[in-house]
């Protein structure tokens, strides 16, 4: 199957700055590509859909200001989380399909203290 | 609107025992639907996909089936493993190809 990859899988920052996190799909090209968030013993909530080349389409009480995507090329979205809070600790995984397919990045577990 | 559900919430069964997890949904108009594996603190892995013309997919130790008209999947596995602990969640590509998700099946594998 395909293979996306996300990174960084852990990241601890300060409240109020900014952290970056890269999703890559390795052996396919993704116009599109989905972010999720993930709150413990919880399903995935859909943040935001990641639009190659144009402004992402973002979910119903999800900040885009607070949580900047940008897709600049077919292979990489990524998600800046600025201004961190510790309200937005939680893990956060990317997901891309190919054939309808769905397939996930491993996650990143953003811790803000 | 479409909603999937999965029954049940948890699940712990002996090593060696045969199980079925299962999920419906409450609109028959899909793409497809997928089963996923979500380990502890990591990401998904897509075990299966059934094409909404398809009946069933197997992989190894793992069957699924679908039943659209009834709005039913179940994920069938054969010989439990410990390895095969974890949560399992079922989402449906519905018709404005938006995955839908169920909140998923925790199971765990007694040795």
């Amino acid at each position: 199957g395909a293979v996306v990859s996300q990174h960084p899988s852990r990241v601890i920052c300060k409240s109020g700055t900014s952290v970056k996190i890269e999703c890559r799909s390795l052996d396919f090209q993704a116009t599109t590509m989905f972010w999720y968030r993930q709150f413990p013993k919880q399903s995935l909530m859909l943040m935001a859909t990641s639009n190659e080349g144009s402004k992402a389409t973002y979910e119903q009480g999800v900040e885009k200001d607070k949580f900047l995507i940008n897709h600049a090329s077919l292979t990489l979205s990524t998600l800046t989380v600025t201004s961190a809070h510790p309200e937005d600790s939680s893990f956060y995984i990317c997901s891309a399909r190919w054939a309808a397919e769905a397939f996930f990045g491993q996650g990143t577990r953003l811790t803000v203290v | 609107k479409q909603e999937v559900t999965q029954i049940p919430a948890a699940l712990s069964v002996p090593e060696g025992e045969n199980l079925v997890l299962n999920c419906s949904f409450t609109d028959s108009a899909i793409y497809n639907l997928q089963w996923f594996r979500q380990d502890p603190g990591k990401g998904l892995t897509s075990l299966l996909l059934i094409q909404s013309s398809q009946r069933e997919q197997t992989s190894g130790r793992l069957n699924a089936s679908l039943d659209k008209s009834s709005g039913r999947s179940t994920l069938y596995i054969a010989a439990s493993q410990p390895g095969d602990s974890a949560t399992y969640l079922c989402a449906v590509l519905d018709s404005n190809y938006q995955l839908i998700w169920g909140a998923g099946t925790k199971l765990i594998i007694k040795p």
